[in-house]
């Protein structure tokens, strides 16, 4: 079973650029998450999509948002892009109603300039 | 108090050693508990997860609660090089894990095994 990929895999924007970012889970994972990860914070959750919906989100600013498609496909987007927004980017998908697992993607890594 | 604390390290260790990896936390809620591991430029790899209390065991790897003490750790036995990578604690409670929602992390033990 393949795993969850994420694309691009490396990306350089300037600042207030915008920025979307990819997912496609786990075939039969119903259950995205995106997570920010850096050095000083660690891995910070942003949100979780179910069945096209938006269940959980953490504590990121609007300019973070996101969207699942029927497909559960995932995106992210960052809008006016900050030099604090560089991170490596995870999505993890989870197979609802078996067990919380997550699996995560190889990341995004994203640099503002 | 951060809900999870895990010391960053980093922890050298020589082949074949014995590694031990703990995290503790703050919130009595948590009953999943996750180890991840991350090699350099790679996502985080699901390596073990316990629910409540006890120990689990899968080849090398040993994961151990103690829910009373809220500290949980990650038992490496006959360490090779190929262990060398960040490894992450995770936690969640039962709601957010039935659902399959946010887990909080640990920031992560770097670890180094020389050969």
């Amino acid at each position: 079973k393949a795993g969850v990929t994420q694309t691009p895999r490396y990306l350089i924007k300037t600042r207030g650029q915008q920025v979307t970012l990819s997912c496609s889970p786990i075939s039969g994972h119903r259950s995205v998450s995106w997570y920010q990860q850096t050095p000083g914070q660690g891995l910070q959750f942003l949100f979780e999509y179910f069945s096209e919906t938006q269940r959980n989100k953490g504590n990121f600013p609007g300019r973070f948002s996101g969207r699942q498609f029927s497909n559960s496909r995932s995106e992210m987007n960052v809008s006016t892009l900050e030099l604090g927004d560089s991170a490596l980017y995870l999505c993890a998908s989870s197979a609802l109603g078996q067990s919380g697992e997550q699996y995560f993607g190889p990341g995004t890594r994203l640099t503002v300039t | 108090q951060k809900e999870v604390e895990q010391d960053p390290g980093p922890l050298s260790v020589p082949e074949g050693a014995i590694v031990s990896l703990n995290c503790t936390y703050s919130n009595s809620a948590f009953q999943y508990f996750m180890w991840y591991r991350q090699y350099s430029r790679k996502g985080p790899e699901l390596l073990m997860y316990t629910y409540s209390s006890g120990n689990k065991e899968d080849g090398r790897f040993t994961a151990q609660v103690d829910k009373s003490s809220k500290y949980i750790s990650l038992f490496i036995r006959d360490s090779q090089p190929s262990d060398s990578a960040t490894y992450l604690c995770a936690m969640s409670d039962r709601s957010s894990w039935q659902a399959g929602t946010a887990l909080i992390f640990g920031k992560g033990t770097t670890l180094s095994v020389s050969s």
